[in-house]
């Protein structure tokens, strides 16, 4: 069935680094990919999105990149601050209401 | 902080009940969902509703059961036959069917005592 996994389930950075957050989906009819971002007790929230035609996508530190022919897409954060610190779910859209999201990384930005 | 909203915050049940978690929204979305969070799993969906009176199966709806019979609300009956049921619930909702940003309420943490 569709799938989206996600790679790694814990990520701990040194603030300041890069962060790099990796998605793999199973259905070839996706066509759109958000990125939600869950601050610890709070609801997750959109913080970037990217459609099946584009390749990358960027707002500030925060970047996407799809490789459609691959099933690839990431999520690159730059310049990380303590309070990037967040669960950050990837998920995949078949253009219907069924939206596939990974298991979700565990982002630790270190002062 | 509006738009959607979910209630309450937290729920304890005792084996054997049924219980109902409330959602409602004043986005004016057609789209709202229901999804189950556990550590380490992600968020898998339990139903979904396109419309009024209208609502569909997602991959873990079995002890699960829902009504659309406003556009606004989207209430979610956790039944005596769902065995595990304490999770974290979120509910959500979209403008429309394709390539739109889901929009989550607080969700409501259920815990079976």
């Amino acid at each position: 069935g569709e799938n989206v996994e996600q790679h790694p389930s814990t990520l701990s950075v040194q603030e300041g680094d890069s962060a790099v957050i990796k998605c793999t989906y199973s259905d070839s009819a996706s066509n759109y990919f958000p990125w939600y971002k869950q601050e610890l007790g709070k609801r997750p929230q959109l913080i970037i999105d990217i459609r099946s035609n584009v390749g990358e996508k960027k707002d500030q530190r925060i970047a996407v990149t799809l490789n459609k022919t691959a099933k690839h897409f990431s999520l690159h954060i730059t310049e990380t601050q303590p309070e990037d610190s967040a669960v950050y779910f990837c998920a995949a859209n078949t253009g219907g209401f069924k939206t596939i999201f990974g298991a979700g990384t565990r982002l630790f930005v270190k002062a | 902080d509006g738009g959607i909203t979910q209630s309450p915050k937290y729920l304890f049940r005792k084996e054997g009940q049924n219980v109902t978690l409330s959602c409602e929204q004043n986005l004016n979305h057609d789209a709202m969902y229901w999804y189950r969070q556990d550590p380490g799993q992600g968020l898998r969906l339990i139903y979904y509703s396109q419309i009024v009176n209208d609502f569909q199966k997602g991959d873990i709806a079995e002890g699960y059961s829902v009504s659309r019979e406003k556009k606004e609300s989207f209430p979610l009956t956790v039944t005596s036959a769902q065995k595990n049921p304490t999770a974290f619930y979120l509910c959500a909702s979209s403008v429309g069917i394709v390539d739109t940003e889901a929009f989550f309420g607080q969700g409501t943490r259920l815990t079976v005592v």
